[in-house]
C-alpha cells in the first residue's frame, strides 16, 4: 500500500486559517469515510485530533475541522496559535482492511 | 484513564527478532470492542502502520511487513505483543502501541519506545 500524500511543510501566521491536505485514491481515502488526523509534537506521540474525517474527540479545540473531497481529505486550522505548531499525519482505513499513514506534513508559526 | 505501556529491548541485533510488549492499565483489553495495534516510527520520518489485533486474536497486517510479522493477543495479562523478525537498520524506529476506536483512529497511545537495529 503507498502512504497517502501530503505537503511537507506549511506555514502560517498567529490567528490565520490554514488547511493541510490528504490525497489518497478510492481504495483509501476515496472509498471510506474513515479519515483520522494526528498532532505530534517532538518527542511526543501522536494526538488524535480528528476521526471519521470530520469528527473532534472530546477535548480537541473546535478551531480544528476535518473534511473531505473525492480522493483528498483536509484539516483546517482556525485561529492559528503558536501552540499549533507540530506535525501533522493523516490515516485512512482502505480495501485491505489495513490502515495507511501520509508522509506528515510540518505546520510552522511564523 | 486507560493507560498503555510498550516494554523489550532497545536493542537488536540485525537478522534477528525484535520483540515488544504493550501492556494495557484501565481497563480490560477484552472487555470491549476494541482492536489494539502497532505503528512505528523512523528517526526523523513519518508514521507507519505495522498491525492491528482484536482480543479473540484476529489480526490485520500490513502488507509490506506481513511476511515478518506477528502480533499476538494475552488476555490474561491484558498484553498484546509484536514480533518482528529478521530485522534490519530499516527497522530501526520508535515503536509505539495503540488503540484503535474506528476503523482508522488511535485514540490511545502508548509513549513509545525506542528500538535501534545494530549490525
Amino acid at each position: 500500500q503507498s502512504a497517502l500524500t501530503q505537503p511537507a511543510s506549511v506555514s502560517g501566521s498567529p490567528g490565520q486559517s490554514i488547511t493541510l491536505s490528504c490525497t489518497g485514491t478510492s481504495s483509501d481515502v476515496g472509498g471510506y469515510n474513515f479519515v483520522s488526523w494526528y498532532q505530534q509534537h517532538p518527542g511526543k506521540a501522536p494526538k488524535l485530533m480528528i476521526y471519521d474525517v470530520s469528527t473532534r474527540p472530546s477535548g480537541v479545540s473546535n478551531r480544528f475541522s476535518g473534511s473531505k473531497s473525492g480522493n483528498t481529505a483536509s484539516l483546517t486550522i482556525s485561529g492559528l496559535q503558536p501552540e499549533d505548531e507540530a506535525d501533522y499525519y493523516c490515516s485512512s482505513y482502505t480495501t485491505s482492511s489495513t490502515v495507511v499513514f501520509g508522509g506528515g506534513t510540518k505546520l510552522t508559526v511564523l | 484513564q486507560l493507560q498503555l505501556q510498550e516494554s523489550g529491548p532497545g536493542l537488536v541485533k540485525s537478522s534477528e527478532t525484535l520483540s515488544l510488549t504493550c501492556t494495557v492499565s484501565g481497563g480490560s483489553i477484552s472487555s470491549s470492542s476494541y482492536y489494539w495495534g502497532w505503528i512505528r516510527q523512523p528517526p526523523g520520518k513519518g508514521l507507519e502502520w505495522i498491525g492491528s489485533i482484536y482480543y479473540s486474536g484476529a489480526t490485520y497486517y500490513n502488507p509490506s511487513l506481513k511476511s515478518r510479522v506477528t502480533i499476538s493477543v494475552d488476555t490474561s495479562k491484558n498484553q498484546f505483543s509484536l514480533k518482528l523478525s529478521s530485522v534490519t537498520a530499516a527497522d530501526t524506529a520508535i515503536y509505539y502501541c495503540a488503540r484503535l476506536y474506528t476503523f482508522a483512529s488511535y485514540d490511545y497511545w502508548g509513549q513509545g519506545t525506542v528500538v535501534t537495529v545494530s549490525s
